[in-house]
């Protein structure tokens, strides 16, 4: 089976860092994607990790290892905007169908 | 804009009353994915069209069906809902490729539904 895990909410305030942690096990690996989700509307892509290490894109990052199994997505000069559901999410090679399995999502509140 | 569009963006529905949920999508990608998503939960994927090839989850109820008449356009039919099925449900497309981000996947704005 595969099992995602990721805290269910964190509190950060505004201009401060916050990075959130991501477990996995899963066969059949090929990435791992982050997306952020507003309450109520569709997760929009923030990040992809296929090889070990740091991707940078502005103030977000994102790190992955795969033989922890193990990713983080590190949000830096937190605004207020940033307030949202962080999902992370394991893709299966085409052999499984090319599926996203979601973690449960981490719930995100920046105060002011 | 290339986009994926969900139509309705709210549904209200009465207990057992079939109802049918609209993706399309401009992107020209051929796979198409459903998901369902509850209230702070993550989303579930119920089935997905590779072209044409339906594959369908395991653990998706015989309740949810789907057509994808064209590469454009995919359908969420609810054939009996109950109150279980009070959701969001996002409609998604990727392209098609062996590795790497292309398999990233965009994601409609989603229909919520309400069942009474």
């Amino acid at each position: 089976g595969q099992n995602i895990d990721q805290p269910t909410e964190m509190t950060a305030t505004e201009g401060a860092i916050v990075q959130i942690n991501c477990t996995y096990q899963t066969s059949g690996f090929n990435g791992l994607f982050w997306y952020q989700q507003h309450a109520g509307e569709a997760p929009t892509f923030l990040s992809y990790n296929v090889l070990d290490g740091l991707e940078e894109k502005g103030r977000f990052s994102s790190f992955l290892s795969r033989s922890k199994g193990y990713s983080y997505l590190l949000l830096k000069e937190l605004q207020m905007k940033d307030s949202a559901s962080y999902l992370c999410a394991v893709l299966r090679g085409k052999a499984a169908g090319n599926k996203l399995t979601f973690g449960g999502g981490t719930r995100v509140l920046v105060k002011p | 804009d290339a986009m994926v569009i969900q139509n309705p963006r709210y549904q209200v529905t009465q207990f057992g009353k079939p109802v049918t949920l609209s993706c399309s999508q401009t992107l020209n990608h051929n796979v198409m994915y459903w998901y369902q998503q509850k209230s702070s939960q993550a989303p579930k994927l119920l089935f997905h069209y590779y072209d044409k090839d339906f594959n369908n989850e395991a653990d998706t109820p015989d309740n949810f069906q789907s057509r994808r008449p064209n590469t454009s356009f995919c359908f969420l039919d609810i054939r009996s809902p109950g109150l279980g099925d009070a959701a969001m449900y996002l409609c998604a497309t990727s392209r098609d490729r062996r590795t790497g981000r292309l398999n990233e996947q965009f994601f409609g704005p989603g229909t919520r539904l309400t069942v009474l």
